[in-house]
């Protein structure tokens, strides 16, 4: 079955960085956009990231450009997050999603999350 | 960038009642909007997409509405495992962006 599982979480101090890493199983991921989604603990949904199914297009939130970076490994099945001058704002749960284009009418969707990892920025 | 305006932010319902979210997009949007649940401690899942669509595997009773500016997901009949937080989501343009969520509860 398709399963997506992120690893790379942890507590860190402001200023720090971190690699943030989601395993792919299950369906043809070299096909596939995927991104980065966060939220923080009792709030709302962020995306932060995309990267095209070649990995040559990316794109950022405006909160994150410049901080981190999205890449893949389509002969590993692996998408990462570079995370670096993390910030106290960025302490979340962090999903990585596969992105569903419907090519008839342009829909696209986040299909499926995985379960997530944490960030904690703090001193 | 695009704002996701969600009402109410929380709703308190019994089994089998009509449940009505809405979601409103400060700009046009055709119908590049979906619809997630989200449980405690679970990631989303998607539950409608292209405004009106069900997501296979979801029920029925859960159907999607709207285009342009407003939209609507509703519940046709509550069930105990329909309580959770909902949240729409804006596939127009980049940043892809969230309204806050409605919370379902007793």
């Amino acid at each position: 079955q398709v399963q997506l599982v992120e690893s790379g979480g942890a507590l860190v101090k402001p200023g720090g960085s971190l690699r943030l890493s989601c395993a792919v199983s299950g369906f043809s991921f070299s096909d596939y956009y995927m991104s980065w989604i966060r939220q923080a603990p009792g709030k709302g949904l962020e995306w932060i990231s995309y990267i095209s199914s070649s990995g040559n297009t990316v794109n950022y939130a405006a909160s994150v450009k410049g901080r981190f970076a999205i890449s893949r490994d389509n002969a590993k099945n692996s998408l990462y997050l570079q995370i670096n001058r993390l910030r106290a704002e960025d302490t979340a749960v962090y999903y990585c999603a596969r992105d569903v284009l419907e090519y008839t009418y342009g829909s696209r969707w986040f299909d499926p999350w995985g379960q997530g990892t944490l960030v904690t920025v703090s001193t | 960038d695009i704002q996701m305006t969600q009402s109410p932010s929380s709703l308190s319902a019994s089994v089998g009642d009509r449940v009505t979210i809405t979601c409103r997009a400060s700009q046009s949007i055709s119908t590049y909007l979906n619809w997630y649940q989200q449980k405690p401690g679970k990631a989303p899942k998607v539950l409608i997409y292209g405004a009106s669509n069900l997501q296979s595997g979801v029920p029925p009773r859960f159907s999607g509405s709207g285009s342009g500016t407003d939209f609507t997901l509703t519940i046709s009949s509550l069930q105990p495992e329909d309580f959770a937080i909902y949240f729409c989501q804006q596939s127009d343009s980049p940043p892809w962006t969230f309204g806050l969520g409605t919370k379902v509860e007793v």
